[in-house]
């Protein structure tokens, strides 16, 4: 009962690298997001996507890229880290229509 | 834009005692409202949600009562338990865009006192 894996658990860049979160679900879920998770501001959306080969911009996507070519997989990439992604970033996933969404156990990234 | 209120911050609490949670949303279309407990180092983790259509949902010592009036649901946890000590995270969310957009609230740090 894999649900929603996340890698790496832990990341640290210096400003200016790049880098690529993988999230993988294993539960057939058409729709895949990303947020990220900020001390006391609860968690925002970044990108979504509702099937293989879309995506859509969410509440704060600025500075990231995301790509989803196969469905079990949603990929969230910083180009140019900035310290101000220092966050926790958490994936989700969820069936079309459905409104429940089931959450990885987070990426751990900072910038320095 | 629409955002979601919650308090308190944190909270603590006797083992055994009730807790409440209270958020308030401003997106008067939102019709679904999840409550994730979010454990130390793990992922948010649905725990009882409920739809726009209801006013009230229990499943054993947990319920969520809503207001849609006054746009603002609750969380209640009974005969509370050391495990329940965790951050608790509302949220609002309506269907646009073909999914459902949550609008998470700020998150409640619960700690249930032995």
């Amino acid at each position: 009962n894999a649900g929603v894996t996340q890698t790496p658990k832990f990341r640290v860049l210096k400003t200016g690298q790049s880098m690529t979160l993988l999230c993988a679900q294993d539960m057939n879920h058409e729709y895949m997001y990303w947020y990220r998770q900020d001390p006391g501001m609860g968690l925002r959306l970044i990108h979504y996507s509702v099937g293989e080969g879309t995506t859509a911009k969410g509440e704060v996507p600025d500075g990231y890229n995301v790509s989803r070519l196969k469905k079990q997989n949603f990929l969230l990439g910083l180009e140019s880290a900035a310290p101000s992604q220092t966050s926790v970033y958490f994936c989700a996933s969820s069936t079309p229509l459905a409104p429940i969404q089931y959450f990885g156990a987070g990426t751990r990234l900072s910038v320095l | 834009g629409e955002n979601v209120e919650q308090h308190p911050s944190t909270l603590s609490v006797q083992e055994g005692d009730s807790a409440v949670i209270k958020c308030t949303y401003s997106d008067s279309a939102s019709n679904y409202f999840p409550w994730y407990k979010q454990e130390l180092g793990k992922g948010p983790q649905l725990i009882i949600d409920i739809r726009s259509n209801v006013g009230e949902k229990k499943d054993q010592r947990i319920a969520v009562t809503l207001n849609k009036t006054a746009k603002h649901f609750s969380l209640h946890i009974t005969e509370t338990q050391p495990e329940d000590s965790a951050v608790y995270f509302c949220a609002a969310s309506r269907l646009g865009s073909g999914t459902y957009k949550y609008i998470f609230g700020t998150g409640t740090r619960l700690k249930v006192l032995a």
